[in-house]
């Protein structure tokens, strides 16, 4: 299994209180992602990575931010959390081809 | 962005039977992979499979990419691999996901 690790695995926060999810990955990949998973929606894409300081928008990326230091870790912040945004959310790695995903976050803004 | 449709959204089968799940897609696309996500939650990649067949065990995949379909084959199916079955197609640097096969193996 690709080394990907995310932390916290669980948090309940409250509506407008910042969150940052942290990804860490040891496999030295250059594409890094944030997706969102919700019943009826599948996965889909907030924020990616192509390189450390490189980052672009996905489909849902309203409400959300990112950075990347360094290769090993992506950030993804919730400047002022919602409801709208209790979810699971999944970290994924790529060299280029295959994407491989952690163990998720499961947010829940109250 | 590109539609990814999967079929039948849920499944029921006695444990041994065979089936087969289906990914339609709109677009032409760069890769398609297959996943598992068991009921932990957690995502497992099946297959990376932009094109023709791959067989892994009992599983086994073909995508016909110029008639935008992909088919997942699951013969003599467990209990362990009960759980949602997902598809994801590349469009730029873009992962598009299906809505999910729930797939429930009865012993």
């Amino acid at each position: 299994d690709a080394g990907i690790t995310q932390s916290p695995r669980h948090k309940v926060t409250e509506t407008g209180t910042p969150v940052t999810l942290r990804c860490h990955q040891t496999e030295n990949h250059r594409y890094m992602y944030w997706y969102r998973q919700d019943p009826g929606h599948g996965l889909r894409l907030i924020h990616y990575s192509y390189g450390v300081k490189d980052t672009d928008k996905g489909e849902v990326s309203d409400g959300y931010s990112v950075s990347r230091s360094k290769t090993e870790d992506f950030l993804l912040t919730l400047e002022s959390a919602t409801s709208s945004q209790t979810s699971v959310y999944f970290c994924a790695i790529s060299s280029g081809y295959e994407q491989y995903f952690g163990p998720g976050t499961r947010l829940t803004v109250t | 962005g590109i539609q990814v449709e999967q079929s039948p959204p849920d499944l029921i089968l006695q444990e041994g039977a065979n089936s087969t799940l289906r990914c339609n897609f709109s677009d032409s696309v760069n890769n398609l992979q297959w996943f598992h996500q068991n009921p932990w939650g957690q995502l497992i990649n099946l297959f990376y499979i932009p094109s023709g067949t791959k067989q892994n065990g009992r599983l086994s995949a073909t995508t016909v990419a110029t008639e935008r379909y992909s088919l997942l084959y699951i013969s003599s199916s467990q209990t362990t691999d009960s759980g949602v079955y997902f598809c994801a197609v590349t469009g730029a640097n873009n992962l598009f996901f299906g809505t999910g096969t729930r797939l429930t193996v009865i012993p």
